[in-house]
């Protein structure tokens, strides 16, 4: 059974700083690992997207890596900014279906 | 891009009353659509798989006779919630994905369901 962690629970930055979300996954036989933003109260937003054929993706000041091997995937955000202040929440394929299991998430706080 | 949307985004009902939450794909279609569920600081929890034309597939230790998921058509699913209890009271989330399942997962904006 898949078991996604997030490390930390919670994170506090000032604006500006470069910052590095951290994911585990326990079952790396994975399709794919979903990075997700949720802002209080509403959905999820997709992020990034990464196959398990692949190494990285990338979007704007987001780059999200795995290692499937290590069972593990981070995600970078570059010159953080008030605005991406919110919880994120990685997501990895169980077992060999195209369910999803969800980390509790890291809130993000982005100070000006 | 791809738009789901799901309504209404909260509802209070009374225990003893069902309440149906309905989730749209706007502008794609979807055969298998997701119904998760989300209590306050805890993860996303997936409810049950519903597929367009057949019977949703139910996580184990989740109610299907509680928890009624209909799949009428290519772009609507709907989560009924019968006879609602204070413990039903959570943040439930329909998602869908456009495409092979190695396409992104697309969220609706979530219901908040409150009972009294």
């Amino acid at each position: 059974k898949q078991e996604v962690t997030q490390i930390p629970a919670a994170l506090s930055v000032p604006e500006g700083e470069n910052l590095v979300l951290n994911c585990s996954f326990t079952d790396s036989a994975i399709y794919n690992l979903q990075w997700f933003r949720q802002d209080p109260g509403k959905g999820l937003t997709s992020l990034l997207l990464i196959q398990s054929s692949q190494r990285e993706q990338t979007s704007g000041r987001l780059n999200a890596s795995l290692d499937k091997s290590s069972g593990r995937s981070t995600l970078y955000i570059a010159a953080s900014q008030p605005g991406d202040s919110a919880t994120y929440l990685c997501a990895a394929t169980q077992g060999g279906s195209e369910k999803l299991v969800f980390g509790k998430g890291t809130k993000l706080t982005v100070n000006p | 891009g791809a738009v789901v949307s799901q309504h209404p985004s909260w509802v209070i009902c009374k225990s003893g009353t069902s309440v149906k939450i309905e989730c749209r794909s706007l502008d794609f279609q979807a055969t298998t659509m997701f119904w998760y569920r989300q209590f306050p600081k805890q993860s996303l929890m997936l409810m049950a798989t519903s597929n367009e034309g057949s019977k949703a597939t139910y996580e184990q230790g989740v109610e299907k006779d509680k928890f009624l998921i209909n799949h009428a058509s290519l772009t609507l699913s709907t989560l009924t919630v019968t006879s609602a209890h204070p413990e039903d009271s959570s943040f439930y989330i329909c998602s869908a994905r456009k495409g092979s399942y190695n396409s992104p997962l697309h969220f609706g904006n979530g219901t908040r369901l409150t009972v009294t």
